[in-house]
């Protein structure tokens, strides 16, 4: 398995723009979860999803930031328009259904770094 | 003004050594947690994990020691190679039959050669 894939890995914008984030969880995966990482804040939940219906957008800042996941094997994070306080990695991580016999773990995407000027 | 970033704890080893990262979770109703370690530039990954039942796990070169009195977490790694130098998170579960998990600010392990 090729792991959890995203897409660009690097995007650097100017503010106003529109930034769109890709992601491919592990085939098989019901869970979806997009986060981001700053040296302020850490690693932050934005929003998760269970067989492609969000769950929990709590995390999401405001009404700039929107996710969609139009099938099992693909999700979007888009930002529009971006601001620079923007500016971190995003990453995506994906897991099986929560199950006793089995590890629960989230994989990682290898990250989306998010520069807007 | 200036801006303060995260102060991430710092522990130096030489190679050989072994390290001990402590984590301190807080939700008492956590049933899972999980150790991560992230090298510059790349994902958080999967390193050990242990559910609330038990009170010690091991895996290779690594041990994740659990204890819920104290609501406390920590990762053993033996024999420190320099590779192993990273940034380490604990992270817990805390709503059963829930995925969401919570993440701690990490600790940064130096390894020496």
């Amino acid at each position: 398995d090729a792991g959890v894939i995203q897409s660009p890995r690097h995007e650097v914008t100017e503010m106003g723009q529109e930034v769109t984030l890709r992601c491919k969880p592990i085939s098989g995966h019901d869970y979806l979860f997009w986060y981001r990482q700053t040296m302020m804040r850490g690693l932050e939940l934005l929003i998760y999803f269970n067989n492609n219906v969000p769950i929990d957008d709590s995390g999401m800042p405001e009404d700039r930031f929107s996710a969609k996941m139009p099938n099992a094997s693909f999700s979007t994070l888009k930002i529009q328009p971006s601001e620079p306080r923007d500016s971190a990695v995003y990453f995506c991580a994906s897991t099986y259904p929560p199950d006793n016999l089995s590890t629960d773990t989230q994989y990682f995407g290898p990250g989306t770094r998010l520069t807007v000027l | 003004g200036e801006s303060v970033g995260l102060h991430l704890p710092t522990l130096s080893v030489q190679e050989g050594d072994n390290s001990i990262i402590n984590c301190a979770y807080s939700n008492s109703a956590s049933d899972y947690f999980i150790w991560y370690k992230q090298e510059s530039g790349k994902g958080p990954q999967f390193i050990i994990d242990i559910r609330s039942n038990m009170d010690k796990r091991q895996g290779q070169r690594v041990t994740v020691l659990l204890n819920k009195t104290v609501k406390h977490l920590s990762l053993q790694i033996a024999a420190t190679q320099p590779g192993d130098s990273a940034v380490y998170f604990c992270a817990e579960r805390g709503d059963t039959g829930f995925q969401k998990l919570v993440f701690g600010t990490g600790t940064r392990l130096l390894v020496s050669p």
